[in-house]
């Protein structure tokens, strides 16, 4: 059965610091893995990826995260943080040859200061 | 294309009132899903369909019946609302595997419903 885990709940950084938001899966097969980002209010979006191509997937606003299969983990990285990347972010996996539907990490709030 | 949208976008409803969340995409996906969420809860899934006619139980579905008629549509009814309902209500969809959409979900903009 396929899980996430998201470490902390909330993550505070200043603008333009590094954002490194934790996403640790626990899969039976290879998985997909996702990143969506939700701004107050409003639905969920994409932010980037992984299905079993480059290791290292780059997606929208500057983001990137890397699939680390020994360490299971898929952690999002941003080099420099904007007050605009305010937003709660969820990491998801589903299964090749699975289930399409995803199970998502419970998301962790990204705190910006000036 | 509009994508996924949801109506209403907020209601408030009595302990045992009744009420159908819509959700239509135009994006001609397979497959459409509801999800709730709640504070420190992430995403849960209620229910889910791969085609129209069929649709299959997620993770909390007790208090929820779906039904799919269309492709295009997929409703979520609250057959008698209790407050442990106040939520607030995603629809999503996503195309087939093979398509090389890759379990990619396309979300409405939710609806927040408060049971009093």
């Amino acid at each position: 059965a396929q899980s996430v885990t998201q470490l902390g709940s909330h993550v505070s950084v200043s603008e333009g610091a590094l954002v490194l938001l934790r996403c640790n899966y626990s899969s039976s097969v290879p998985p997909y893995l996702f990143w969506y980002v939700q701004y107050p209010n409003q639905g969920l979006q994409l932010l980037l990826k992984y299905t079993s191509a480059a290791t290292l997937v780059k997606g929208i606003n500057g983001f990137e995260a890397e699939f680390k299969k020994s360490e299971t983990s898929f952690h999002l990285t941003k080099p420099s943080a904007h007050m605009s990347d305010a937003a709660e972010y969820f990491c998801a996996v589903s299964e090749e040859g699975g289930s399409y539907i995803p199970t998502f990490g419970r998301g962790t709030s990204l705190i910006v200061h000036p | 294309n509009a994508g996924v949208t949801q109506t209403p976008k907020f209601q408030v409803l009595k302990t045992g009132q009744s009420m159908t969340l819509q959700c239509a995409q135009d994006m001609n996906h397979e497959y459409m899903s509801w999800y709730r969420q709640d504070p420190g809860m992430g995403l849960r899934l209620i229910h889910y369909s791969v085609g129209a006619g069929i649709t299959d139980q997620g993770e909390v579905p007790n208090g929820y019946n779906v039904s799919r008629s269309t492709t295009e549509d997929f409703p979520l009814r609250l057959l008698s609302a209790a407050p442990s309902q106040t939520s607030v209500y995603f629809c999503a969809s996503s195309p087939p595997r093979g398509s090389g959409g890759s379990d990619t979900q396309y979300f409405g903009p939710g609806t927040r419903l408060t049971v009093l």
